[in-house]
């Protein structure tokens, strides 16, 4: 059973960045067809995909989001990560990581989540 | 504002069938299949329903998912106080997943 986890700052300065890394436990990162995702939620609201990264390193990202985002992969720890650029308060959320699997024709979305970690952006 | 369109909020007494509907276009649930996610409170979402209608190992069976042009439902029979919780609906989007705003449903 894969288990996924996210860890990184809680408290972060505006028009920084802000830097999550996702650990994947309970299965390699690079087997099978997945993509490896990020969605947050700000409190009290709904759910937004922020982007994600396939094995093979390929990336898709939410337009709105797209020209702040990089996600990239780091196979040898079994980790994905999130940067986010030039953050405001709006960026303030619970940042989840997330799989997406893509075996058996077509992708699932989100079958497998971390627990979140809430992101604070203030001075 | 979100893509796809959903109540804030559904109520039920236990035992009662109770359904959530998620609205959408041509560009998401019209050509694409709806997800649905039920996420209890301060934890993460689960996924409930894939592929518009198919429940994952451990979902029980009084959970069901049906989608009909651009909209879907999900439907909850036999309600318990347990499934108090947000749901949320799914659908790629041309280049994106796109969500619900969620439905709080209250169990009575």
């Amino acid at each position: 059973q894969v288990q996924l986890q996210e860890s990184g700052p809680g408290l972060v300065k505006p028009s920084q960045t802000l830097s999550l890394t996702c650990t994947v436990s309970g299965g390699s990162i690079s087997s099978g067809s997945y993509y490896w995702g990020w969605i947050r939620q700000p409190a009290g609201k709904g759910l937004e995909w922020i982007g994600r990264i396939y094995t093979s390193g390929s990336t898709n990202y939410n337009p709105s989001l797209k020209s702040r985002v990089t996600i990239s992969v780091d196979t040898s720890k079994n980790q994905f990560s999130l940067k986010l650029s030039s953050v405001t308060a709006a960026d303030t959320a619970v940042y989840y990581c997330a799989r997406e699997n893509c075996s058996g024709g077509g992708c699932n979305p989100f079958d497998s989540w971390g627990q979140g970690t809430l992101v604070t952006v203030s001075s | 504002q979100s893509v796809l369109t959903q109540p804030p909020s559904a109520s039920g007494t236990p035992g009662q069938r109770v359904t959530i509907s998620c609205s959408g276009s041509s560009s998401n649930i019209g050509s694409n299949y709806v997800y649905w996610y039920q996420q209890l409170p301060a934890t993460a979402p689960k996924l409930l329903i894939y592929r518009n209608n198919q429940r994952p190992s451990g979902v029980p069976d009084r959970f069901s998912g049906s989608k009909s042009g651009t909209s879907a439902s999900l439907a909850i029979s036999g309600l318990r106080s347990e499934d108090e919780a947000d749901y949320y609906c799914a659908a790629w989007d041309d280049s994106l997943w796109v969500f619900g705003g969620g439905t709080k449903l209250t169990v009575l």
